[in-house]
């Protein structure tokens, strides 16, 4: 079965400081995707990155960065200096490749990430 | 391009109520879905389509109907309200393949009484 695990749910920083949000994933296929998802205070939900399980490999823009490791089924994603706009819940989500699957998202449980000036 | 949106964004329901949420998409996506969102659970997939005229039941799709009518469209009924069914509900559209990302609307917030 597919699952998807962020077990940090709160965490709190200093403006300025770098952070790691954790997610774990499982499952049976061999093709997938892995996405993160960033919620604002307003609500919406924000696109923020997809990977598929054929590339491993690192990947940054600006203060993010993303760590994909096949080996430990993990998709973490690092903020690097982070800012008081940071502030979020942030979600991973997989989905499978098989087309029958329709392409749906399993989501982690959220990251609530609150940067303190 | 409106991208998606949802209609109503609030909504209070007194039990047994009931009532469609709308979703309507200007990019001409194939697939749809619909979601909730309840504190400390993530998003949850209620139905979706994978094109006009069909529909599949997703991870909690006791007490929602669907129907997708139109391509742009995808609506979410609830028939008889509980309020289990208190929460925020999502809705989303990609294009193929199958590894591109979700684009949600904005989100319906829903207090059923």
């Amino acid at each position: 079965a597919q699952k998807v695990t962020q077990a940090q749910t709160e965490i709190s920083v200093v403006e300025k400081e770098d952070v790691t949000l954790d997610c774990v994933y499982e499952t049976r296929d061999t093709t997938y995707y892995l996405f993160w998802y960033k919620q604002p205070p307003s609500g919406e939900l924000v696109f923020l990155i997809r990977r598929n399980s054929f590339d491993e490999q690192n990947e940054i823009s600006g203060r993010y960065s993303w760590n994909f490791q096949k080996s430990t089924s993990s998709f973490n994603f690092t903020i690097t200096a982070s800012q008081v706009v940071d502030s979020a819940v942030y979600f991973c989500a997989l989905s499978e490749g098989r087309v029958n699957q329709g392409g749906k998202l399993i989501f982690g449980q959220g990251t609530e990430l609150s940067v303190k000036p | 391009n409106a991208g998606v949106t949802q209609t109503p964004k609030f909504r209070v329901l007194k039990t047994g109520q009931s009532m469609t949420l709308l979703c309507a998409q200007d990019m001409n996506h194939e697939y749809m879905y619909w979601y909730r969102q309840d504190p400390g659970m993530g998003l949850r997939l209620i139905h979706y389509s994978v094109g006009e005229g069909t529909t599949a039941k997703g991870e909690v799709p006791d007490g929602y109907n669907v129907s997708r009518l139109k391509k742009q469209n995808f609506l979410l009924g609830l028939e008889s309200a509980a309020p289990s069914q208190t929460s925020v509900y999502f809705c989303a559209s990609r294009p193929p393949p199958m590894d591109n990302e979700q684009f949600f609307g904005p989100g319906t917030r829903l207090t059923v009484l």
